[in-house]
């Protein structure tokens, strides 16, 4: 399948710092990508949706001016925590799809750990 | 509204053992559904998708419009499949996936 990578795989950073986060599509184009949210032991919460070209669409009570999204290619889409807080600390994983496939398939990245002290 | 709903925060079976994973969902569109799962410390990975009817890792799940489920079943559990899984469904609106909240399976030797 579709490779995505994320970088960097975990970040330690001081509170009021900024902290972004790269989501790469290694071998194929995708027009949109997401990012999510992973607490221990819960499920994946959806943040944005990162639309290549354009402004990206955030889920209900996500802070767009927290949380950056920049989606300068279609294979590149960036996630920039802004003056990070400890409340920030958690999992972020990225996912593209694969629109050459006849039914897009979510392919996600490796997750980036962010604890922030 | 959309929603998926995996009743099961954790299954426990012993090894040998059939296993079901029960999702339910509830979307006016066409539904496609996925099941994924998480290995420890390991990356997301799609484990099947209803449209390709695949097998993997012996794992089946077939889409009952009428029951609105997609029961992820292995006949015989193995000690490798201890993992997270979480069903998902895919609104063509917008390519969203719309997740279950998981369960956690784990095989007892």
């Amino acid at each position: 399948g579709a490779v995505v990578s994320q970088h960097p795989s975990w970040v330690i950073c001081k509170s009021g710092t900024s902290v972004k986060i790269e989501c790469r599509s290694l071998d194929f184009q995708a027009t949109t990508m997401f990012w999510y949210r992973q607490f221990p032991k819960q499920s994946l919460m959806l943040m944005a949706t990162s639309n290549e070209g354009s402004k990206a669409t955030y889920e209900q009570g996500v802070e767009k001016d927290k949380f950056l999204i920049n989606h300068a290619s279609l294979t590149l889409s960036t996630l920039t925590v802004t003056s990070a807080h400890p409340e920030d600390s958690s999992f972020y994983i990225c996912s593209a799809g694969d629109r050459s496939e006849i039914r897009e398939t979510q392919y996600f990245g490796p997750g980036t750990r962010l604890l922030v002290l | 509204a959309q929603r998926v709903t995996q009743p099961e925060k954790l299954l426990s079976v012993f090894k040998g053992a059939p296993v079901e994973l029960k999702c339910n969902y509830s979307y006016s569109g066409s539904p496609e559904l996925f099941w994924y799962v998480q290995y420890s410390r390991q990356r997301l990975q799609l484990l099947l998708r209803h449209i390709s009817r695949e097998s993997i890792k012996g794992f089946t799940a077939d889409l009952n419009k009428g029951e609105t489920s997609f029961h992820l079943k292995k006949p015989f559990a193995q000690e490798e499949d201890s993992a997270m899984y979480y069903c998902a469904l895919l609104m063509d609106s917008n390519y969203q996936l719309i997740w279950g909240a998981g369960t956690k399976l784990i095989i007892k030797p």
